[in-house]
Order: structure tokens, then C-alpha cells, then sequence
């Protein structure tokens, strides 16, 4: 596609829900990363894909999180039994090369979530 | 462990004027530095990325540039517009490729 596409764009769930969304890169882009943004802050980073496999996920604050992305294109980040704390924007990347001294990362327009 | 600054957090400016945004990074080893527009409630808009081997790069009325060794980059904007308002982020990718973040600094074009 012509840019990074998340969906939903907002998601208003209440607490305890399962919660899923979903990422899709631009085509032929390799490294797909997801972060998160609450108000005023900056992005922080959740997890880092490499084709099909995690290749860092130590950004995901708990096991209730949790990410796929089973044919190294489209990746579903998944948040089970949704706490108030988890309400922010959250922002899905890719970039060609995943590796560190090339890569500019383009972001999807993000999908804002909040528990009730 | 690397560190991001943006100062100032915000900034007003009559339209018009040219204007230089500050962003300031602990540890050198870099790879490229990156900055960011982000509208409210909106993604975030790659503007430059330099690499670690360059000093600058230039798209239009922007200009960034980057020190490594006085861990300094900076952002400048010509010619100032209204439809420039919104938050400039920079973004340092280090030696684990993560992007390490500053929080940004809200820019307000007064018309």
C-alpha cells in the first residue's frame, strides 16, 4: 500500500475486554515496529519485528500484551483483559531495513484506544 | 544509556520568522537521527532522517543538522507558516536499532 495502514482508528472498550489491532506495512517493508504515545509524551516502544519473528519484545509492559505477524506482512498487536492504564495511541512503523545504520521508519496514523 | 532532549517543550512565533528547533543526545554512537511532525490526534510524518556519516540534509523549507560529537541536532524551519504548527519530535536510532525518543517540542505559528 501507499503508506503504513492501522485500523481501528479509535477502539472505546471496557475494562477487562480483549482488545486486538491490527497493522498493515508498507509492501515490502521487512521491520515492523509498534509503539505506544500518551498525551504530552513521546512514543514508547512495545515490540520489533524482523520478517515473521519478534525479534525484540522487551518494550511490552506485561503478558496480557501480546503480537503476531505470521506472514512477516500484516501484524496484530493484542492486549487481553484491558485495564484503564492501557488508554493511549497506539502507533505501528515499518521501515525497508530493519538494521540499525539505514531504516527510515514511516508511521501508520495510529489507532487510539480506551478502556472504560 | 541513551538519552533525548528537546528544548524547548514549546515554542510561539510570529509567521514569518525563521526559527531552530533544539534536540540533544547523551552518547554519540548513533546511527541516524530522525525527525518527526505529529499533528494532534495524528501519526507521526517522517520530515529528515540523517545518517550518522552526514551533516545535514535539506527538503524545502527545513533544514536539519547534526553534531555528533557535541550530541546536538538541530531543526531549522525558514519562512515560518501557520500550517507549520504542531509537534516536532526527534528520534536517535542507536547501536540496537531501537529509536530512542525525545518528548517533543509543540510549535505554535502565530498568524
Amino acid at each position: 500500500g501507499a503508506g503504513v495502514s492501522q485500523t481501528p482508528s479509535n477502539k472505546v472498550t471496557e475494562k477487562g475486554k480483549y482488545v486486538e489491532l491490527r497493522c498493515d506495512p508498507i509492501s515490502g517493508h521487512t521491520a515492523l515496529y509498534w509503539y505506544r504515545q500518551s498525551l504530552g509524551q513521546g512514543p514508547e516502544f512495545l515490540i520489533y519485528f524482523q520478517g515473521t519473528g519478534a525479534a525484540d519484545d522487551s518494550g511490552l509492559p506485561n503478558d496480557r500484551f501480546f503480537a503476531v505477524r505470521p506472514e512477516g506482512s500484516v501484524s496484530t498487536l493484542k492486549i487481553q483483559r484491558t485495564e484503564r492504564g492501557d488508554s493511549a495511541v497506539y502507533l505501528c512503523a515499518s521501515s525497508y531495513a530493519g538494521t540499525a545504520n539505514t531504516g527510515e521508519l514511516f508511521f501508520g496514523e495510529g489507532s487510539r484506544l480506551t478502556v472504560l | 544509556k541513551q538519552e533525548v532532549t528537546q528544548i524547548p517543550a514549546a515554542l510561539s512565533v510570529p509567521e514569518g520568522e525563521n526559527l531552530v528547533l533544539n534536540c540533544s543526545f547523551t552518547d554519540s554512537a548513533i546511527y541516524n537521527l530522525q525527525w518527526f511532525r505529529q499533528d494532534p490526534g495524528k501519526g507521526l510524518t517522517s520530515l529528515l532522517l540523517i545518517q550518522s556519516s552526514q551533516r545535514e540534509q535539506t527538503s524545502g523549507r527545513l533544514n536539519a543538522s547534526l553534531d555528533k560529537s557535541s550530541g546536538r541536532s538541530t531543526l531549522y524551519i525558514a519562512a515560518s507558516q501557520p500550517g507549520d504548527s504542531a509537534t516536532y519530535l526527534c528520534a536517535v536510532k542507536d547501536s540496537n536499532y531501537q529509536l530512542i525518543w525525545g518528548a517533543g517540542t509543540k510549535l505554535i505559528i502565530k498568524p
